[in-house]
This record gives C-alpha cells, structure tokens and sequence, in this order.
C-alpha cells in the first residue's frame, strides 16, 4: 500500500512544456525526497526538501514542501526530452527508511 | 568511483526454487537498504542494516525471505520457495549512516522472475 499519492500517474508533453507532478499524503514527514529513476536503474535523489514551505530549485526544476510537510510538488519549465524518466517521491521515516509513491511516469517528446 | 552494484541483473527461475541476490555497497558505507519495486509501483522497504546486524527487517513479507550482511559490507537476498508474487525489481542501496541527512544510492536492481 502506498501511503503517499503521486498525480498524474503518466504524463505526456511536448519540448518546451512546463509541468508539475505531485505528492499527497496524510502522514507527517521530517523530510521528503524526491527521485528520478530510468529503465534499468535504481532511483537517484534530486532535492531533499525538510522545511515546511521551503522551496528549492535545480535548474530547471522547482520543489515546494507543503507549509504542513505532507506534500510536495515538482515543477519542471521548459522540459526537455532528457528530462524523460520516473519521478518518485519518498518521505523519510526513522533510521533512513523511505516510503515511496507509485511515481509519475513523464515522456517528453522533442 | 564504483557505485552500489548488484548481481545478477537478471533472474529467472521456476516456482518452488530457492533463489540468492548479491549486493555490493559503496565502500564504507554503514548502512544498506533493500527494496522491491513492482511494476508499476514505487520500491518498497523490506529490510536494512547498520554494519553487521539486521536493525529493521519489518518490511519482509514472510518468512521465505531472508538477508545477511555477515562482514558489514556485502548483502545477500535470500528467497526461498519462490512464488509467481514475488516477480519484482530488488533494489540494493546503501549509505554513510542511516541519519536524515544521509544520502541513499542505489543500484540498478536485481529483476527477478518466478516462472
């Protein structure tokens, strides 16, 4: 059972779209992570968000915390087609154990 | 640097075998994550493990599972009795401590198929 919702499940743009993913839960996290994984690997971790409300950017990506630290977002500009890939996010729960969401599966097309 | 590598990539075996996965962490890496990630779905917690011992293993489905780091750095997956269930990606990740602020790299996974 995934505590943690991602929306959309599948997202399809075009090059140069914007789009945001999200991540709901009714749990409290110390900290939310939010990962990138590709066919055949493991997940590699963007940001670290840990503050409520914090926002965080990279490049051309943008993280927010809720105020409530149960939810995230994720918003990408201008995407481009390397950014392709599965989006997870995780909350951290103790001694480093993640709780993740089913992820959001984005396809940018040039 | 060599990353978290795990072994085999790939593993297809029949229902009712007995099947071992091999991870290998980031040198000196204390703590060492194992997940199962099924189509479709985010990974899974099933168990990890600070130096030597299992210091949570709540996440094992069931007694047919079963993991061992026995020097504190290699990792072996045990899985007995396979069922068609248990068809997944094994994901290996491991870090400097087990603190928030700790960074977790996995490896590509172990894809494991129960025929």
């Amino acid at each position: 059972t995934q505590l943690l919702e991602q929306s959309p499940q599948f997202l399809s743009i075009q090059e140069g779209e914007n789009l945001t993913v999200y991540c709901n839960s009714s749990s409290v996290f110390s900290s939310l992570q939010w990962y990138r994984q590709e066919p055949g690997e493991g997940p590699v971790l963007l940001v670290t968000v840990v503050t409520g409300g914090e926002v965080k950017k990279l490049k051309r990506l943008t993280f927010q915390f809720g105020d409530a630290r149960k939810d995230s977002s994720l918003h990408i500009t201008a995407a481009q087609p390397g950014d392709t890939g599965l989006y997870l996010c995780a909350g951290a729960r103790p001694r480093g154990k993640l709780q993740f969401g089913a992820g959001t599966q984005v396809v940018v097309t040039p | 640097g060599a990353g978290v590598s795990q072994t085999p990539s790939n593993k297809v075996t029949e229902k009712g075998k007995y099947v071992e996965l091999r991870c290998d962490p980031i040198s000196g890496h204390t703590a060492l994550y194992w997940y199962r990630q099924s189509l479709g779905q985010g990974p899974e917690f099933l168990i990890y493990f600070q130096g030597t011992g299992a210091a949570d293993d709540s996440g094992l489905p069931n007694d047919r599972f079963f993991a061992v780091r026995p020097e504190g750095s290699v990792s072996t997956l045990k899985i007995q009795r396979t069922e068609r269930g248990d068809s997944a990606v094994y994901l290996c990740a491991s870090s400097l401590g087990a603190g928030a602020g700790d960074t977790q790299y996995f490896g590509p996974g172990t894809r494991l198929t129960v025929l």
